[in-house]
């Protein structure tokens, strides 16, 4: 089966720098790696996606990269702000099978 | 438009109690997906449904675990004999064709039930 990895597992970021999370997949049928957002106490919320016929996607100060030989994906968030401040999880799909596996999640506070 | 929604928020019961877990998708949603989520962790696939069909229960933890969705809407995650080791977050999920898929990619979670065996 596929294993996702995640890290940094906590991130603490000034208001305004960039975070950057990493994730890496065993698996090299993936095709679809989600992110979502978790607030405290919240649902996970898909923030942004990408599917492996792309190498970057951009969605305002949000921005995932996909390097499919690597077998590595990593969302980047500019111009950090406290409300960014979560926990994100990438995970990893095979997009007909549709069974998401996900990293053990990142913990973001943004300091104002 | 509703969410997925779930029922009930908080589950509270005895050691080898049986509980009920209801998911509700979002609707018009073919594909349908339970996950449990220990705090501080991602979520872990259980199983999942497209219309009635449960196309993948690889993910539930023994023989005591097991879902439904008779109509290929509403579904409910049963388990039997709860043990302690069962307490966690129980999520549900659901997702709708795009781009030509057959089924579903993007999943939109629902609140959870939060399990606690005593």
């Amino acid at each position: 089966g596929e294993n996702v990895e995640q890290h940094p597992s906590t991130l603490s970021v000034q208001e305004g720098d960039s975070a950057v999370i990493k994730c890496t997949y065993s698996d090299s049928a993936s095709n679809y790696f989600p992110w979502y957002k978790q607030e405290l106490g919240k649902r996970p919320q898909l923030i942004i996606d990408i599917r492996s016929n792309v190498g970057e996607k951009k969605d305002q100060r949000i921005a995932v990269t996909l390097n499919k030989t690597a077998k590595h994906f990593s969302l980047h968030i500019t111009e950090t702000q406290p409300e960014d401040s979560a926990v994100y999880f990438c995970a990893a799909s095979k997009e007909n099978f549709n069974k998401f596996y996900f990293g053990s999640g990142t913990k973001l506070n943004v300091k104002p | 438009g509703a969410g997925v929604s779930q029922s009930p928020r908080y589950k509270v019961t005895k050691r080898g109690q049986d509980v009920a877990l209801r998911c509700d998708p979002i609707s018009g949603h073919v594909s349908l997906y339970w996950y449990r989520q220990a705090l501080g962790q991602g979520p872990e696939f259980l199983t999942y449904f497209n219309y009635e069909a449960q196309q993948d229960k690889s993910g539930l933890p023994n023989d005591r675990f097991s879902a439904e969705r008779p109509e290929g809407s509403i579904s409910t995650l049963t388990i039997q004999r709860t043990e302690q080791r069962d307490s966690a977050m129980y999520r549900c999920a659901s997702s709708s064709p795009s781009g030509g898929a057959r089924f579903g990619d993007t999943q939109y979670f629902g609140p959870g039930t939060r399990l606690t065996v005593l």
